[in-house]
């Protein structure tokens, strides 16, 4: 059965500083992965996502994401963090095939402080 | 274009209540997922439905819950009777497909308190 594994349940960070939201996996079959955001008081949006090809992958406000297949990571990273990235992160995989749930880790909370 | 829309998004009730929730997805998305959120928790499925159809609702407690999508488009989540232990965050999904990888469009929730 697939898990996920999200080490750290909140990471308090300063303005400007890097960050790395750790994300593990467990599946017997090849996975899509996922990283959602969840604003206060917002429904979760999707950050980005790992199908295929390239191991790194990006968003559109400066994450990325690396595919680590033999470690089976999808851990992510930012190298300078805003007030405005405060939010709760979700790790999700879903096994490659239709017809199957989106499988969720408990969360981490960011807190970027000034 | 809208998103996926929920209400309420708050609802306060006493234990042995029903309960009602209610889900507009995005305008011409076949699949719509029901997730439950606990507190500390990730989303966790509930149930599936492309179309009409409910295609997976194997964590669906069916002895309280139950859920319909007509004309499959608005879907409602219904608990009857609430316990103390269904507190927690109810989410509607909605995407085109039902494929791993459509991406899921989340709405904001309800945020159901059991007294």
């Amino acid at each position: 059965a697939q898990s996920v594994t999200q080490l750290d349940s909140q990471v308090p960070v300063f303005e400007e500083a890097p960050v790395e939201l750790r994300c593990n996996y467990s599946s017997s079959v090849s996975v899509y992965l996922f990283w959602y955001v969840q604003y206060p008081n917002q429904g979760l949006q999707l950050l980005l996502k790992y199908l295929s090809g390239s191991t790194l992958v990006e968003s559109i406000n400066g994450f990325e994401a690396e595919f680590n297949k033999s470690q089976t990571s999808f851990h992510l990273r930012k190298p300078s963090v805003h007030i405005s990235d405060t939010a709760e992160y979700f790790c999700a995989v879903s096994e490659g095939k239709a017809g199957t749930a989106l499988i969720f880790g408990k969360g981490t909370t960011l807190s970027v402080s000034s | 274009e809208a998103g996926v829309v929920q209400s309420p998004r708050y609802k306060i009730i006493e234990k042995k209540q029903p309960v009602a929730f209610w889900c507009n997805p995005i305008s011409g998305h076949n699949t719509l997922y029901w997730y439950r959120q606990n507190l500390g928790q990730g989303p966790e499925l509930l149930i599936r439905y492309e179309n009409e159809e409910a295609v997976d609702d194997s964590q669906l407690p069916k002895d309280r819950f139950s859920a319909e999508r007509l004309k499959g488009v608005d879907s409602t989540l219904k608990i009857q009777p609430a316990e103390l232990g269904d507190s927690a965050v109810y989410l509607c999904a909605s995407s085109l497909g039902g494929g791993a990888r459509d991406e899921q469009y989340f709405g904001p929730g309800t945020r159901l308190t059991v007294t």
